[in-house]
């Protein structure tokens, strides 16, 4: 099992440049997340997915982001523009549907926009 | 809604020494709660859960943690504490909705472990 996977680890651009986060869940988990996390605000669920479908993105900050779940293994959160406010470590987590079910997390992406 | 209170931002203890983080959760149906932990740039790693049943719960490491309703609380403990178990702590609620599990976390307990 080879875990949450996120790519890039560290991504550091300019502000105004999009940003694209991705993600491959664990195989057969069928409910996708996006975390960010801030030392001002904590852990902040952005949006999540079930069965590839978005349910719930009210966490999504600004039109300037997107999230999009083409297939069951694949996602990515995209920044367009991207502003200092930005950075922060975002995290991708899966899991099998259910209230009990775990999440598991990958190791994150450090983004800083300067 | 969900929420958790986790209080204590910062936690100091001995090396050898009782752990206790504290966690109250607040939630209008049955609750499964769950303690996360974080090490240093890395993702955070499942302690422990308790969803039915023993409220008494083990995790890995030696961690434990007990559902107590009438309190509303989940509170998390290890007789002795390693300087390992240094990270941050999470304790996480969980509302099944719209076909889809959503975790709720507190904001966090930095545990410090001291020679």
């Amino acid at each position: 099992d080879a875990g949450v996977i996120q790519s890039p680890r560290h991504e550091v651009t300019e502000m105004g440049q999009e940003v694209t986060l991705r993600c491959k869940p664990i195989s057969g988990h069928n409910s996708l997340f996006w975390y960010r996390q801030t030392m001002m605000r904590g852990l902040e669920l952005l949006i999540y997915f079930n069965n590839n479908v978005p349910i719930d993105d009210s966490g999504m900050p600004e039109d300037r982001f997107s999230a999009k779940m083409p297939n069951a293994s694949f996602s990515t959160l995209k920044i367009q523009p991207s502003e200092p406010r930005d950075s922060a470590v975002y995290f991708c987590a899966s899991s099998l549907t259910g209230g009990n079910s775990p999440l598991h997390f990958g190791n994150g992406t450090r983004l800083t926009v300067t | 809604a969900q929420s958790v209170t986790q209080l204590g931002s910062h936690v100091s203890v001995s090396e050898g020494a009782l752990v206790l983080l504290r966690c109250n959760y607040s939630s209008s149906v049955p609750p499964y709660l769950f303690w996360y932990v974080q090490y240093p740039n890395q993702g955070l790693q499942l302690l422990l859960k308790y969803t039915t049943g023993a409220t008494l719960v083990k995790g890995i490491n030696g961690f434990e943690a007990e559902f107590k309703k009438s309190e509303t609380s989940f509170h998390l403990t290890k007789p002795s504490a390693h300087m390992s178990d240094a990270a941050e702590y999470f304790c996480a609620v969980s509302a099944l909705t719209g076909g889809g599990n959503k975790l709720t976390f507190g904001t966090g307990t930095q545990l410090k472990v001291e020679l």
